[in-house]
This record gives structure tokens, C-alpha cells and sequence, in this order.
């Protein structure tokens, strides 16, 4: 079965610029996260899905990140303006609705210079 | 709120010896327990959970309520095992979101 596909694979951008990630994740998979992990810490949920629904986007920084799941399928994360901490691995990941198994993509690099 | 404590940021034992990777955790509620591992240049996957109780690649992690943890133990380590494992925990409502802790990185010494 095809996994979680992110892409770009890795971005370098200037502070102040903007940036946007994409992900398709796994067919019939309803729910879909993204989470942030920066260098040496463990990935931290942004933001979830249900469907085209958010469920949880409590740990999001609104002021700058923001995420759409228009059709309830492929979703889109984007940073405006980037920072330098924003500097890290976004990984994507999707589930069934009721399990609790998530699935990762192979996430994208973003380094703000 | 929840918070998950791997103390160990690297583990390094050599092949055949037991492994240990430690985990604490804490959170008001019932939480389910999890693993995942990252093997070098590959996503990050699921290893084990503690609802289904199953011994997968010969790890085994026991829920200790009392103890808040859930440390993951290999009797005999084997070099494909090297690799950063994450402890994670979710409210135990399915398909909540996970908190993870900060990994450790696993390094078997043949």
C-alpha cells in the first residue's frame, strides 16, 4: 500500500518569506496530522483532522502557521513569515478514524536562514 | 497536561546484551502507551503499543501504572536494532493526537 507522500523533501528559505508544504496521506485514511519536530526534541503536534474538520489545533501559532484539508484528502501547511526558529522536520502523518496507529510521511525540511 | 520523559538521550550496548530504553510518563487520565521507531534514513514507525500486548521484533514494554512508565526491553540486542525510538502517549480516545518524548538514540556495538 502507498504511504503518507509529502513533498518538498527539503526547503531552504530567508526569514520573513513564506513557505508551504504538502501532503497526501494514506487512501480511506480520515484523520491526519501534522506535527514539528526541531532538531533533537520528538515531534510536536500542530494541528489534527477529521475529514476536512479540524479536531485539535491547539499547539498551532496561529499569529504565522495556518493548514487546510479542503477536500477532506490532501492537506497543505503554510508558514507566513517564517522565522528562524521555525527552522525543523514537518512531518506529516494520517490514521483510520477510530485507531489509534498513525502512519508518518518521510517529512520535509525546512531551514529559515 | 501530558508529558512524556525519555532520560536517555543515547543508549549504546553491545550485540547479544539486554537493552532497556526508558520511558516515564504523565498525564491525569487513561493514556494509551506507544513506541515508534526511526531506523537511519526511514520514516518514523509504529513498534509497539500497550493495548496490544504483542512482542514485535522481540521488544516488549510493560504499562506500570503506579510507576508512570513504560520502558521498552529487548533480552539480546542485535545491530539492526540501532535506531532513535520515541515513547509516545495519546489521551486514549482512538485516534488522538500523539505527545512524544525527546528520543533516544540506540546504538548497538557489534
Amino acid at each position: 500500500e502507498a504511504g503518507v507522500a509529502q513533498s518538498p523533501r527539503y526547503k531552504i528559505i530567508e526569514k520573513r518569506q513564506s513557505v508551504a508544504f504538502w501532503c497526501n496521506p494514506i487512501s480511506g485514511h480520515a484523520t491526519l496530522y501534522w506535527y514539528q519536530q526541531i532538531l533533537g526534541q520528538g515531534p510536536k503536534l500542530l494541528i489534527q483532522f477529521q475529514n476536512n474538520g479540524v479536531v485539535d489545533d491547539s499547539q498551532l501559532p496561529k499569529d504565522r502557521f495556518s493548514a487546510e484539508r479542503l477536500k477532506g484528502v490532501d492537506s497543505t501547511l503554510k508558514i507566513q513569515p517564517a522565522k528562524l526558529e521555525d527552522s525543523a522536520v514537518y512531518l506529516c502523518a494520517s490514521s483510520l478514524p477510530v485507531s489509534s496507529e498513525a502512519f508518518f510521511g518521510q517529512g520535509t525540511r525546512l531551514t529559515v536562514v | 497536561a501530558q508529558r512524556v520523559t525519555q532520560p536517555e538521550k543515547l543508549l549504546s550496548v553491545f550485540k547479544g546484551a539486554p537493552v532497556e530504553l526508558k520511558c516515564n510518563y504523565s498525564y491525569s487520565g487513561s493514556p494509551e502507551l506507544f513506541w515508534y521507531v526511526q531506523y537511519s534514513r526511514q520514516r518514523l514507525q509504529l513498534l509497539l503499543r500497550h493495548i496490544s500486548r504483542e512482542s514485535i521484533k522481540g521488544f516488549t514494554a510493560d504499562l506500570n501504572k503506579g510507576e508512570t512508565s513504560f520502558h521498552l526491553k529487548k533480552p539480546f540486542a542485535q545491530e539492526e536494532d540501532s535506531a532513535m525510538y520515541y515513547c509516545a502517549l495519546n489521551s486514549g480516545g482512538g485516534a488522538d493526537g500523539l505527545t512524544f518524548g525527546k528520543g533516544t538514540h540506540l546504538i548497538i556495538q557489534p
